[in-house]
């Protein structure tokens, strides 16, 4: 099966940790974004990868770091720099040769402040 | 800068159809998308729009673009309790292909 996978579903946090949220693609595509949601808003991007070992900060990237050194991984890192971490987060992906580009999403990790 | 704008929130009986309305800023953006997102869940491609369309109909959904007025719709035929959900439009920035997202409207369908 072809997809996008996010792991763990659930996490905690306590003060001052860094965690890392794991997001994996088999649809071989080029592109992947990670996105913040809170309650009652829209998404918002942290941070986006066009291509391997090359990303780009979003409108939140404070207080997250991400690497991407393989095309079908794209972990996030929440730092203790990130004072209010609590969200629902989504990574998605994208082919770049494809003139839509539409976004695939997986199905996201909750984090939780303990 | 770019925005996107949605109500919050549609209640609907089941078998009635659902008009859910979104407003862009972007003139220049070349699709427009909505998305699907269940309790809990990521969010479901349902359908795009290329901004030289007008209309585009795909089963019990569809989709009209009004550009003039940066206006976009969405209307599901016969909706039912399984379309409970949020919707978000979003529109295909030019920096980056980033995408730009509304807050959402959550539909509540109502038997």
């Amino acid at each position: 099966d072809g997809g996008i996978t996010q792991s763990p579903k659930y996490l905690f946090r306590k003060e001052g940790q860094n965690v890392t949220l794991s997001c994996e693609q088999n649809l071989n595509h080029d592109a992947m974004y990670w996105y913040r949601q809170d309650p009652g808003q829209g998404l918002r991007l942290i941070y986006y990868s066009q291509i391997v070992n090359d990303f780009q900060k979003g409108d939140i990237a404070e207080g997250y770091s991400v690497s991407r050194e393989k095309k079908e991984s794209f972990p996030l890192t929440v730092t203790s720099a990130q004072k209010n971490p609590t969200a629902f987060y989504l990574c998605a992906s994208s082919l770049r040769e494809d003139w839509i580009e539409t976004q695939y999403f997986g199905p996201g990790t909750r984090l939780l402040v303990l | 800068g770019e925005d996107v704008e949605q109500s919050l929130f549609l209640s609907v009986r089941e078998g009635d159809s659902s008009v859910i309305n979104c407003t862009y800023t972007d003139s220049s953006s070349t699709y427009l998308y909505w998305y699907k997102q269940e309790p809990g869940a990521g969010l479901q491609l349902l359908t795009y729009i290329f901004s030289n369309m007008d209309m585009k109909q795909d089963q019990r959904l569809t989709v009209l673009l009004n550009k003039k007025d940066k206006h976009l719709s969405l209307r599901i035929a016969d909706t039912q309790t399984g379309d409970s959900a949020i919707y978000f439009c979003a529109e295909k920035s030019n920096q980056g292909g980033k995408l730009i997202f509304g807050q959402g409207t959550e539909l509540s369908v109502k038997p």
